[in-house]
């Protein structure tokens, strides 16, 4: 069955350390993967995309990792500010006829002063 | 476990035609949030509902309207289809404090 997992569910951190959020996937045949930052109530915003051949890409403080063996990456945060409160999500997109999305439930992150 | 569901899954219109989007949230859950997602682009959030009452409201053009109906399905309405509003529509649903769940979207073409 395709699916992605996040973990963890939520995570409170204090502002300026480091944090590192994972996903696991079981979509099959792989097209890519996201990684998104969504604001209570808002629409997603794409962090970084990754293929099959990509193992690391940044984005500012955002880096993440694609191990496309183990079908995992994860999405490492630095220096932790205020406004990376939210909720981060994981989507990889299948190959298939209509490039479905699966979506990950995502990670709350909830920065503290 | 259940699953966010939308129908139809897909959906072919002509231009001004009107077309309705149907989204059946995860049970218990009490929130509804509506996307769209053309090719190549992220989501962008059109309108979300909290207890069957709009609570926030995105880019969502005055031809569409969208409701939560007292079983917590929500209804996304979209009239005079133009050809630009060919693209995934995403709904999602949340409990309060809780995780947002994706339903495997709807995708809409106009001709």
């Amino acid at each position: 069955k395709n699916q992605v997992e996040q973990s963890p569910q939520s995570l409170i951190i204090l502002e300026g350390k480091n944090c590192t959020l994972q996903c696991n996937y079981t979509v099959s045949p792989f097209s890519n993967l996201r990684w998104y930052k969504q604001d209570t109530g808002r629409g997603p915003v794409s962090l970084t995309i990754m293929t099959f051949s990509e193992n690391t890409k940044s984005n500012g403080r955002y880096t993440a990792t694609l191990d496309a063996d183990t079908k995992q990456s994860s999405l490492h945060i630095t220096a932790s500010q205020l406004s990376d409160s939210a909720s981060y999500i994981c989507v990889v997109t299948r190959e298939d006829s209509n490039y479905q999305l699966i979506w990950g439930a995502g990670t709350k992150l909830i920065i503290k002063p | 476990a259940a699953g966010v569901i939308q129908s139809p899954r897909h959906l072919i219109k002509e231009k001004r035609e009107t077309a309705t989007l149907k989204c059946y949230p995860i049970p218990r859950h009490d929130t509804v949030y509506w996307y769209q997602q053309g090719p190549g682009q992220d989501p962008q959030f059109l309108i979300s509902f909290y207890e069957k009452m709009q609570s926030d409201k995105g880019s969502i053009p005055d031809r569409f309207s969208a409701q939560q109906f007292s079983d917590y399905h929500s209804e996304l309405n979209m009239s005079s289809l133009e050809l630009g509003d060919s693209a995934l529509y995403f709904c999602a649903s949340m409990r309060t404090f809780g995780e947002q769940y994706f339903g495997p979207g709807t995708r809409l073409t106009v001709t």
